[in-house]
């Protein structure tokens, strides 16, 4: 079974410039998340797709961060003006049932994002 | 909110030696609790869980039981391997809310 694919791996961008990284989920997972990485932190939600809909961005700086999931499927999350702070590994996991009590949560190997 | 605080890292053991990785947490209610491990140039993946207090979770002889009285989930194994070394999160969710992580802990194990 293919496991959750990302890419690009590595993206170097500077300043104010835009970036965006796609995902595409186990086959058949409706759930997809994004999940930010911050070098010597743990795993931080920014946003979950249950199907094509939104279930919980909370924590996603939406007046720069934007993600969609066309279809239910694939998946793209785009920074747009970019700031240094946003340096960090992004995560894309997926889920059978959305259901963490029970199910788990499946990651790709993930994209690292610096900016200079 | 919901928060996991993870023992600081990183740790350095032998190859044999026993392993403890503590692991405490603050929620309201019964949270579930995992434990997923991200070995070198790969994607983070569960290791174990336990959805319930007095549960043990086990895998890969790791081993972690749910304390509620000192809202604990240490990970521990009797006798480590070069294999092992790598980065592991505890981690805790509530109902379909989203998993929250500790900061990590880095194991690495010398022949």
């Amino acid at each position: 079974e293919a496991g959750v694919a990302q890419s690009p791996r590595y993206k170097i961008i500077e300043k104010r410039q835009s970036v965006a990284f796609w995902c595409n989920p186990i086959s058949g997972h409706a759930t997809l998340y994004w999940y930010q990485q911050i070098l010597g932190q743990g795993p931080k939600l920014l946003i979950q797709f249950q199907n094509n809909g939104v279930v919980d961005d909370s924590q996603l700086p939406k007046d720069r961060f934007s993600a969609e999931r066309l279809k239910g499927v694939d998946s793209t999350l785009k920074i747009q003006p970019a700031k240094l702070e946003d340096s960090a590994v992004y995560l894309c996991a997926s889920s059978l049932d959305g259901h963490l009590n029970t199910g788990e949560l499946f990651f790709g190997e993930g994209s690292r994002l610096t900016v200079l | 909110g919901n928060s996991v605080t993870q023992m600081e890292g990183p740790v350095t053991l032998s190859e044999e030696a026993f392993l403890t990785i503590n692991c405490t947490y603050t929620a309201t209610g019964y949270p579930s609790l995992f434990w997923y491990v991200q070995y070198p140039g790969e994607g983070l993946q569960l290791l174990l869980k336990a959805t319930k207090a007095d549960d043990k979770g086990s895998n890969k002889g790791f081993e972690a039981t749910y304390r509620k009285e000192t809202t604990s989930f240490h990970l521990e194994k009797g006798s480590v391997q070069v294999s092992d070394s790598a980065v592991y999160f505890c981690a805790l969710s509530q109902g379909a809310q989203k998993l929250v992580f500790g900061q990590g802990t880095r194991l690495t194990i010398n022949p």
